[in-house]
């Protein structure tokens, strides 16, 4: 089974500020790699998909990168709508598998 | 608009069963796997078991395997996960998910609001 690993736990961050978030494989996945994420009591919401194609919907502001192992989410400019949990999938191999989240919190 | 929506979720003891259901409405059904995916309080999310377009193939984590099956009804929309041998960890919101087309499956672009799953005497 592929381990993700998020970092970090927890990023405070200041509306209109970027955050960076990182995720890295214990294995190489190619760009099969998805980020979501979820706000208390909600359904995780998917983000980005093959490690950096926006789905639908989804604002300019996010934006993916990386291949292999190392992967980042990029929110170049935070909105109150964003402070969230945030979780990485690979789906190269099966079982799919989900990083531990990385929650952004407003400083 | 696609639409999926869990029941069946609720108290269980250990040893017990539980039989969850999602109805899926917004898109032929037949055509896409199906997926549970579940996230234990306060806790990360956790892929259970997928079902294939036809329910010919089914795929399931190992620590489900031998105690859920994930089964469909094509007619009917509706996919089901029939837990047995509940554990106090599968204590969990159960989500219903549906993937991109083709290549993407995996890739959850569709999610139910989840049903709550508690394991205890």
């Amino acid at each position: 089974e592929i381990v993700m690993t998020q970092s970090p736990g927890t990023l405070s961050v200041s509306p209109g500020e970027r955050a960076t978030l990182s995720c890295r494989a214990s294995q190489s996945i190619s760009i099969n790699l998805a980020w979501y994420h979820q706000k208390p009591g909600q359904a995780p919401r998917l983000l980005i998909y093959g490690a950096s194609t926006r789905a639908t919907g989804i604002p300019a502001r996010f934006s993916g990168s990386g291949s292999g192992t190392e992967f980042t989410l990029t929110i170049s400019s935070l909105q109150s709508e964003d402070f969230a949990v945030y979780y990485c999938q690979q789906y190269n191999n099966w079982p799919g598998t989900f990083g531990q989240g990385t929650k952004v919190e407003i400083k | 608009e696609v639409q999926l929506v869990e029941s069946g979720g609720d108290l269980a003891q250990p040893g017990g069963s539980l039989r969850l259901s999602c109805s899926a409405s917004g898109f032929t059904f037949s055509t896409y796997w199906m997926t549970w995916v579940r996230q234990a309080p306060g806790k990360g999310l956790e892929w259970v078991a997928s079902i294939k377009e036809d329910g010919s193939e089914k795929v399931y984590v190992d620590f489900v395997k031998g105690r859920f099956t994930v089964s469909r009804d094509n007619a009917k929309n509706s996919l089901h996960l029939q837990m047995h041998g509940l554990r106090a960890e599968d204590t969990a919101v159960y989500f219903c998910v549906r993937g991109l087309a083709g290549a993407s499956m995996w890739v959850f672009a569709y999610w139910g609001q989840g049903t709550l799953v508690t394991v205890s005497s």
